[in-house]
């Protein structure tokens, strides 16, 4: 089962340059969401989608844009890299949104660097 | 912003001694999750709590939620090598549940 994934797994960008990182899932799920982890913060909701043709933000969506166009995909792109994009990205899905009774499956992760 | 706070940040200790993560929030929370993640490695789910004062166990890790649902913790019994990572806990808003909160994360070492 290939579950959520991630791709790349590692990026190096120039300041001022775009790109889309991209994932997909086989599981069905209607919920998919990107994350960000720095160290010592956790992680940080950037977007999220509750369903094909639907996102909203979370807590750090600026210089991200998403978009759902099928269930199985949720690309985040990344307008005009910056320094403090320097993260991890991890994308995730779920059946449903909530934690209560519910399972979220992570990807395995985007390494950016932006120099 | 509904926030949570996991203490300690970093814990080091030998094989077979107990240790105690916490989580904890001024915000109530509709419910509890805990993940663990290796390096290199996305989260992956241990266990979700959703009852205030409700007690999980997996193993020799055991999981409590607050009365009050604001705070949480993880207890690990004779803690072994192979429990080495870095634990999450992640908590579902009231309000707007698909905002999962994270904590910043508890890095745990248990040397041989």
């Amino acid at each position: 089962n290939a579950g959520v994934t991630q791709t790349p797994k590692f990026q190096v960008l120039k300041t001022g340059q775009s790109m889309t990182l991209q994932c997909a899932q086989d599981m069905n799920h209607e919920y998919m969401s990107w994350y960000r982890q720095d160290p010592g913060m956790g992680l940080r909701l950037i977007h999220y989608s509750v369903g094909a043709g639907i996102t909203d933000q979370g807590e750090v969506p600026n210089g991200y844009n998403v978009s759902r166009s099928t269930t199985e995909d949720f690309p985040l792109r990344l307008l005009s890299a910056a320094p403090s994009q320097t993260s991890v990205y991890f994308c995730a899905s779920s059946y449903s949104w909530g934690t209560a009774g519910n399972t979220i499956y992570f990807g395995e992760g985007s390494w950016l660097t932006v120099v | 912003t509904q926030l949570l706070e996991q203490s300690p940040q970093f814990l080091s200790i030998q094989e077979g001694e107990n240790l105690t993560v916490y989580c904890n929030s001024s915000s109530v929370f509709s419910s509890l999750q805990w993940y663990r993640q290796e390096p290199g490695e996305g989260p992956v789910l241990l266990v979700t709590v959703v009852t205030g004062g409700e007690v999980k166990k997996l193993k020799r890790l055991t999981f409590q939620f607050g009365d009050a649902r604001k705070d949480s913790s993880l207890h690990i019994t004779a803690a072994q090598p192979g429990d080495t990572g870095l634990y999450l806990c992640a908590g579902g808003a009231l309000r707007g549940a698909q905002k999962l909160v994270f904590g910043q994360g508890t890095r745990l070492t248990i040397n041989p």
